[in-house]
């Protein structure tokens, strides 16, 4: 079956710090990948996708790239914020399907 | 934001009582879903819906069971609640299958 893995955090960084969250996914075919972020006490919001190998999602100065040959979709910013502190999941969603599949979850914590 | 609300947004209760939660949308979308979030598991599907009165379950379903009367409105029914059922649960819509999702604010239920 479907499954992703992402690093576990706390992640804890200084402002303007680079940020990367790793992202690996197993899949049968070529899943559609996605980022969301959790900030406190909120529900999720979709942060970036990809739906096909070497496409690049991108949204608030966060970027990821559908690595097919890495089966990755690894999460980056270049300058974090303090208010960029929250709880990042990546997911895959498999062609023609409609479940999403997590993965745990990786706090960031951005200290200023 | 995509319009969806939940309510309760909190609860406490017995166990062994009976709980309803409810997710109401107001985009039309066809497919909702139920998720419950646990520490370490990311979001886990409990059940989803694909139109009025079509349900199906997804990974962690024992214990729950759910109904869609109306486009709008998608229930989530714990007939018994156990101490296991103490979760954050988001309801999610989408317009398809390989559609991104959108989450609502989520309900935080506790069973003592």
């Amino acid at each position: 079956g479907n499954s992703v893995t992402q690093m576990e955090g706390p992640v804890t960084l200084s402002e303007e710090a680079f940020l990367t969250i790793n992202c690996t996914y197993t899949a049968t075919g070529y899943p559609s990948l996605f980022w969301y972020v959790q900030y406190p006490g909120e529900g999720l919001q979709l942060l970036l996708k990809a739906t096909k190998a070497d496409d690049k999602g991108s949204n608030k100065g966060f970027e990821a790239t559908y690595r097919k040959e890495t089966t990755s979709f690894h999460l980056e910013k270049g300058s974090v914020q303090v208010s960029d502190s929250a709880v990042y999941f990546c997911a895959s969603l498999k062609a023609a399907g409609n479940k999403l599949t997590f993965g745990g979850g990786t706090r960031v914590l951005v200290k200023p | 934001d995509a319009g969806i609300t939940q309510s309760p947004r909190h609860k406490v209760t017995e166990t062994g009582t009976p709980v309803t939660l409810r997710c109401h949308q107001t985009e039309n979308h066809r497919y909702m879903y139920w998720y419950r979030q646990d520490p370490g598991h990311g979001l886990r599907l409990i059940h989803y819906s694909y139109g009025v009165k079509d349900t199906d379950k997804g990974e962690v379903s024992d214990g729950y069971s759910v109904s869609r009367s109306k486009t709008e409105d998608f229930l989530l029914t714990l007939e018994s609640a156990t101490s296991s059922q103490t979760s954050v649960y988001f309801c999610a819509i989408s317009e398809g299958t390989s559609s991104e999702q959108y989450f609502g604010p989520g309900t935080r239920l506790t069973v003592t």
